[in-house]
């Protein structure tokens, strides 16, 4: 079984302050790493896919990066609001298509 | 707007029964995967396909298999569903899955083994 980690497992923010975590990965065989945001009832929506290393990307106050030679991607959320409680997936592809178990971020207001 | 659909949103099973979860895309994707949902454990693959008639077994495949007849539709079966086979399954499609495209997923279906 491959294995995709996440850290931390949850995490709690104070509305306004920016927080980031962590997926790790195997380094070989890498084709891309997807990150999702998954809310309560709903289906996990696609934030990011990231090829190259090095690559960054952004989507308004959330953004990542990625390091394939080391095995790991940050996401970082800047100025943290109570809609972006949710469950953050990262997915490691390498053919097929494997999930870490998800950090969980709540955002007090 | 691009669709997945999976035919159920919740369903009650008895222990032994043989269970159809039936997952639809609309998106003429090559690739598509079925998932189970437990707490702590994130998305765990079960199977995939990537072209009709051809699947892979993915990390935990045991007590289910899988069928694409066509390419729009991958059905998971549980051939004898059992308690410890209560979760929620995610089905998902993708074009290709070695460029950068993203995953397409279906509401999901809560499935629940008396």
């Amino acid at each position: 079984i491959l294995n995709v980690e996440q850290s931390p497992q949850s995490l709690h923010v104070q509305e306004g302050d920016s927080t980031n975590f962590t997926c790790s990965f195997p380094s070989s065989n890498f084709y891309a790493l997807h990150w999702y945001r998954w809310e309560t009832a709903k289906s996990p929506e696609a934030l990011f896919v990231m090829t190259l290393n090095g690559d960054e990307k952004k989507k308004g106050r959330i953004s990542a990066t990625l390091n394939t030679k080391e095995g790991y991607s940050y996401l970082y959320i800047k100025g943290s609001q109570p809609e972006d409680s949710a469950t953050y997936l990262c997915a490691f592809n390498d053919y097929k298509l494997s999930f870490g178990a998800g950090t969980t971020v709540t955002v007090r207001a | 707007d691009v669709k997945v659909t999976q035919s159920s949103r919740y369903l009650v099973k008895r222990t032994g029964e043989k269970v159809f979860l039936e997952c639809v895309q609309d998106m003429d994707h090559e690739n598509m995967f079925w998932y189970r949902q437990d707490p702590g454990l994130g998305l765990r693959l079960i199977y995939f396909s990537y072209d009709v008639k051809m699947k892979e077994k993915g990390d935990i495949p045991e007590g289910y298999s899988v069928s694409r007849e066509k390419k729009e539709r991958f059905s998971l079966i549980l051939e004898s569903a059992s308690t410890n086979q209560t979760s929620m399954y995610l089905c998902a499609s993708i074009h290709g899955r070695t460029g950068g495209e993203k995953l397409f997923f279906g509401s999901g279906t809560q499935l629940s083994v008396l």
